[in-house]
């Protein structure tokens, strides 16, 4: 596709829900980023792939979360037992190779309400 | 003390005018600095991309990095009503060049 396409954009879950959310990256890029973005906050890092491999994943907050990548492109990012402090807009963002330092291409986002 | 410091405004600012946004950051590792803008509700989007000190310029937007001092700057010449959006400061170090820290973003608002 022509940008990054994430999905759901907005899902409300109840807490202790298990939740998945998923990331179609710009074709061709071979490296794939996880951000969390909380209100009035910046993005924080939670987990980056260099193709089907996760090269970083220091910033996931817990064992609840986990992302897989499996074919080295569309992501999916997992959160087990949800609670109310996990929702955020969960932002994925691509980019070309991991030398494109700083120029991801981010989607818009999926907004995740835990009740 | 957040690794990397910015005003969350509002800023606010009739059209024309110059625009300055501001980060200062604590690691001294960073190297890679970038502006990224975010309108409501979508995802950031690249501005300026700058590696390590200097000034770079592009069309009515100039970032300046200045290392010495840890904070970075953009500047907007002739502001326009559709530059109203959260301007985003991210950096990142040599060694994890790939993985950015993000300030809290500064929220830009330009009346006509």
């Amino acid at each position: 596709g022509a940008g990054v396409s994430q999905t759901p954009s907005n899902k409300v879950t109840e807490k202790g829900k298990y939740v998945e959310l998923r990331c179609d990256p710009i074709s061709g890029h071979t490296a794939l980023y996880w951000y969390r973005q909380s209100l009035g906050q910046g993005p924080e890092f939670l987990i980056y792939f260099q193709g089907t491999g996760a090269a970083d994943d220091s910033g996931l907050p817990n064992d609840r979360f986990f992302a897989v990548r499996p074919e080295g492109s569309v992501s999916t990012l997992k959160i087990q037992r949800t609670e109310r402090g996990d929702s955020a807009v969960y932002l994925c963002a691509s980019s070309i190779d991991e030398e494109n330092t700083g120029e991801l291409f981010f989607g818009e986002g999926s907004r995740l309400t835990v009740l | 003390q957040k690794e990397v410091e910015q005003d969350p405004g509002p800023l606010s600012v009739p059209e024309g005018a110059i625009v300055s946004l501001n980060c200062t950051y604590s690691n001294s590792a960073f190297q890679y600095f970038m502006w990224y803008r975010q309108y409501s509700r979508k995802g950031p989007e690249l501005l300026m991309y700058t590696y390590s000190s200097g000034n770079k310029e592009d069309g009515r937007f100039t970032a300046q990095v200045d290392k010495s001092s840890k904070y970075i700057s953009l500047f907007i010449r002739d502001s326009q009503p559709s530059d109203s959006a959260t301007y985003l400061c991210a950096m990142s170090a040599k060694e994890r060049y790939s993985t950015l820290t993000f300030g809290k973003g500064t929220m830009l608002l330009v009346s006509p």
